[in-house]
């Protein structure tokens, strides 16, 4: 059971919006920044958003981040078939004597 | 360009210790802005943080895993190294080393699956 609750699995056409929460609580999300990671499949995790709304080098527009209260949203436009991929969203829990938590991770399906 | 890569052995014994390296190119080791991280993946399952280690030594792990994890800096060899001990079927997983800044994982490596089976 994960710290950080995220839906198992989103679906939506090519050229479509699709949002993916990330729930938490004060000791996590509430009081730290939000990551969110872009996993292919068989390939290592790669960061595609920090500090809650920040993209890395290379990572397009299409995918933005935010934060309210105890939640976390990643959402991705103008869907692609290459964005089929897991989610995941990370963060700091102070409650867990000082760790990195992750959410268990959301399958991006595009039909 | 970073790159990551992780070495060891791909099959480990239960009750027995679990050892694995990352070695690190395009970059040092030593570096001030950043620590370095381990993460595993249980086959079909999500991503779980073991712990991190500073150029300096010092470490910060998992609370869940911190009895049975050493993670250790070699700044002479641009390496760093996780040890698992008394693995159990559970510890079956893809481990990634990864370079960590202000809590976020940057840059991976391919990761390395690992099985604990007699």
């Amino acid at each position: 059971q994960s710290v950080l609750t995220q839906p198992p699995s989103v679906s939506a056409a090519p050229g479509q919006k699709v949002t993916i929460s990330c729930s938490g609580s004060s000791s996590n999300i509430g009081n730290n920044y939000v990551s969110w990671y872009q996993q292919l499949p068989g390939t290592a995790p790669k960061l595609l958003i920090y500090e809650n709304n920040k993209r890395p080098s290379g990572i397009p527009d299409r995918f933005s981040g935010s934060k309210s209260g105890t939640s976390a949203t990643l959402g991705i436009t103008g869907l692609q078939t290459g964005d089929e991929a897991d989610y995941y969203c990370g963060t700091w829990d102070s409650s867990l004597s000082v760790a990195q938590v992750f959410g268990g991770g959301t399958k991006l399906t595009v039909l | 360009q970073l790159q990551l890569q992780e070495s060891g052995p791909g099959l480990v014994k239960p009750s027995e210790t679990l050892s694995l390296t990352c070695t690190v190119s395009g970059g040092s080791i030593s570096s001030s802005s950043y620590y370095w991280g381990w993460i595993r993946q249980p086959p079909g399952k999500g991503l779980e943080w073991i712990g991190s280690i500073y150029y300096s030594g010092s470490t910060y792990y998992n609370p869940s895993l911190k009895s049975r994890v050493t993670i250790s800096v070699d700044t002479s060899k641009n390496q760093f190294s996780l040890k698992l001990s008394s693995v159990t079927a559970a510890d079956t997983a893809v481990y990634y080393c990864a370079r960590e800044k202000y809590y976020d994982f940057w840059d991976w490596g391919q990761g390395t699956l690992v099985t604990v089976s007699s």
